[in-house]
């Protein structure tokens, strides 16, 4: 089975503060994926990765960044967290886009930041 | 840009009984694909069923079934004998074809009462 990891399940960050978001798939899927889910708002997609070192913006984008120098791993960052962000941020990978199974996402466990 | 809409924020269903969850979607595409994902209360968001637009045959998952009604643009999900481990939340999701651009509905939460 895929199996995605999410480093922290729960985080509290201050305000201003940096914050590393770490996921980790274990078969060499090509592509992972950030969303970020919000009540009565659903799954918005924040930045997504279809190799290392590439990326490219989601739906909402603005005050994220990401980094993928190895294919297993996908990290978000908030550069400088806000109350806003705070959120359940899920992580998920599939294989590539024209693969066997390429369009079935497999998800991580989220992480809960609340930002103070 | 495609959207995925879900109109029933919340649903409950008597254990044993047959439930139906709607989705329409928007797109201009001909070729993609639609899905339906639950995510329990633990969170981890697992496949549920899925659907290939060309084909015009329903999938069918064990209790779970589709209603895909591709002029309509509509893929409603429905759970047969309900069981109390099917509470929870239900997102409807598009994908593309030719791409990763994945979209979700807001989501309905099932309640299953004994």
């Amino acid at each position: 089975d895929v199996k995605v990891t999410q480093s922290s399940r729960y985080l509290v960050k201050r305000t201003g503060e940096k914050v590393f978001l770490e996921c980790v798939q274990d078969m060499d899927h090509e592509n992972m994926f950030w969303y970020r889910q919000d009540p009565g708002l659903g799954l918005r997609l924040i930045y997504f990765s279809y190799d290392v070192k590439m990326k490219e913006k989601g739906d909402i984008p603005e005050g994220y960044s990401v980094s993928r120098e190895k294919k297993e791993r996908f990290s978000l960052i908030l550069e400088s967290a806000s109350t806003n962000q705070t959120s359940m941020y899920l992580c998920a990978s599939s294989p590539g886009l024209w693969a066997s199974g390429a369009n079935v996402l497999t998800f991580g466990a989220g992480s809960r930041l609340t930002v103070l | 840009a495609q959207t995925v809409t879900q109109s029933q924020p919340e649903m409950s269903v008597q254990e044993a009984e047959t439930v139906t969850l709607s989705c329409t979607y928007d797109t201009s595409e001909s070729d993609y694909y639609l899905f339906w994902y639950k995510q329990p209360p633990s969170r981890q968001m697992i496949l549920v069923i899925r659907q290939e637009a060309y084909k015009q045959q329903n999938a069918t998952e064990n209790r779970f079934s589709v209603n895909f009604q591709k002029a309509a643009k509509s893929f409603s999900l429905k759970i047969s004998d309900s069981q109390l481990g099917d509470a929870a939340m239900y997102f409807c999701a598009y994908r593309p074809y030719n791409n990763n651009d994945m979209r979700f509905g807001a989501g309905t939460r099932l309640t299953v009462k004994p």
